[in-house]
């Protein structure tokens, strides 16, 4: 059964720094998500993405987030100046087009900012 | 307003027995999906059921049901013949609108604990 796939599984970087998480959706979804849980509390929606661009996002997607398709199979997340507050599990989802299907999620990467 | 609510903190069940985990949800659009997954403690997101806010009937698959009340707002999941695999936590979600592009809202969740 097709899957969605992130890499890394856990990611550690340094306060400040610049972080690219890495999803691959099922390849015949069109709609892409991300969300973050951080430790112990509930998913929060951070942005939907369809036909190359944004098609949604959250208060908490400020300027430091940034997403991109860069080919056909990758889509990426960008943290440009990580903060503390940034560690939480990051996860990618995808859904295909039609009427209200299930978000698929992908296993998720852990982010620490140390 | 929160649009998902999930009471229960925590919830314990004895192998073998069923349990309702409490959803209430808050929106105006007629046109929405009730959604629950489960989250091992090995972070996963595992999608269980979905409901569809013109579904006539509560919807099933395997163990779990959900008991959709339409006036009432609630979208409980009900598991039958707990596992103790079943131990994980369970989130309620909701989307809204009348595409599949739109986001989900999760609840706080529930842990659920099965014992042997």
């Amino acid at each position: 059964e097709p899957e969605v796939t992130q890499t890394p599984s856990h990611q550690v970087t340094q306060m400040g720094q610049e972080v690219i998480l890495r999803c691959v959706p099922i390849s015949n979804h069109l709609y892409f998500y991300w969300y973050r849980q951080i430790l112990g509390q509930k998913v929060e929606f951070l942005v939907s993405f369809y036909n190359n661009e944004i098609s949604e996002k959250s208060e908490i997607f400020d300027d430091q987030f940034s997403v991109e398709r860069p080919d056909g199979s990758n889509f990426t997340l960008k943290i440009r100046s990580t903060k503390l507050e940034d560690s939480a599990m990051y996860f990618c989802a995808s859904t295909p087009q039609g009427v209200l299907n299930e978000q698929y999620f992908g296993p998720g990467t852990r982010l620490t900012v140390t | 307003a929160q649009k998902i609510t999930q009471t229960q903190p925590g919830m314990f069940v004895q192998e073998k027995e069923a349990v309702t985990l409490d959803c209430t949800y808050d929106t105006s659009d007629p046109s929405y999906g009730l959604f629950w997954y489960k989250q091992p403690s090995s972070g996963e997101m595992i999608f269980l059921i979905y409901q569809g806010s013109y579904d006539q009937q509560n919807a099933t698959e395997g163990r779990y049901s959900l008991n959709f009340q339409k006036a009432r707002k609630s979208a409980n999941l009900v598991i039958s013949a707990s596992q103790l695999g079943d131990s994980a936590m369970y989130f309620c979600a909701m989307r809204e609108g009348g595409t599949s592009g739109s986001r989900l809202t999760f609840g706080e969740g529930t842990q659920l604990t099965v014992n042997p």
